[in-house]
């Protein structure tokens, strides 16, 4: 069975200083794994997705991600923290089957960020 | 521009009233999702499609309803039968055969009962 784990339900660094959000799956399968932000009351924005090409993967805002198949984990990093980042950031597996549509989500990090 | 589209983006409800949130997209996916939001608890899936004339129930079904009788279009009926409706409902869509595809998402609805 596919599963998401976001270890930390809520995170609160420094403006400046490096972001870190854990994110651990489990998957039958090769995955295809996406983190999304959410803003209050707003929709999910796709930050990056890793598909089976390179391990670290770019995306938007400064922020990347390293796939570590060992480790089964898919963490999120930004090197320095800007108070826009404040928001709730989750992670997905895409994978085949399963009751969920192909998309399981995990619970959520919400991100604070102090000046 | 493609993308999906939810309205109203705030909505409220009397007790024992129907109310139907809409969802609409133009990026010819073939799957939509229905989402509950609530502070602390994530994202839930209320019901899913993956081809027209065709859904499932997800993990919290029991006071919805919904249709899919157009691939742009999947709507949510709240009834009166959900006893706790007010939360953040989020519609989304993708390739159900893509998995190196993202999902896309609507910018939400807020439903409040009076």
């Amino acid at each position: 069975a596919q599963s998401v784990t976001q270890l930390d339900s809520h995170v609160s660094v420094s403006e400046g200083t490096p972001v870190l959000l854990r994110c651990n799956y489990s998957s039958s399968y090769s995955p295809s794994l996406f983190w999304y932000v959410q803003h209050p009351n707003k929709g999910l924005q796709l930050l990056l997705k890793y598909t089976s090409a390179a391990t670290l993967v770019k995306g938007i805002n400064g922020f990347e991600a390293e796939f570590k198949k060992s480790e089964t984990s898919f963490h999120l990093t930004k090197p320095s923290a800007h108070m826009s980042d404040a928001a709730e950031y989750f992670c997905v597996v895409r994978s085949y089957g399963g009751s969920q549509g192909n998309l399981i989500f995990g619970k959520g990090t919400k991100l604070s960020v102090k000046p | 521009d493609g993308g999906i589209t939810q309205s109203p983006k705030y909505l409220f409800r009397k007790e024992g009233q129907n109310v139907t949130l809409s969802c609409e997209q133009n990026l010819n996916h073939d799957a939509m999702y229905w989402y509950r939001q609530d502070p602390g608890q994530g994202l839930r899936l209320i019901y899913y499609s993956q081809i027209v004339n065709d859904f499932q129930k997800g993990d919290i079904a029991e006071g919805y309803s919904v249709s899919r009788e157009k691939k742009e279009s999947f709507p949510l009926t709240v009834t009166s039968a959900q006893k706790n409706p007010t939360a953040f409902y989020l519609c989304a869509s993708n390739s159900p055969g893509q998995l190196n595809t993202e999902a896309f998402f609507g910018q939400g609805t807020r439903l409040t009962v009076v």
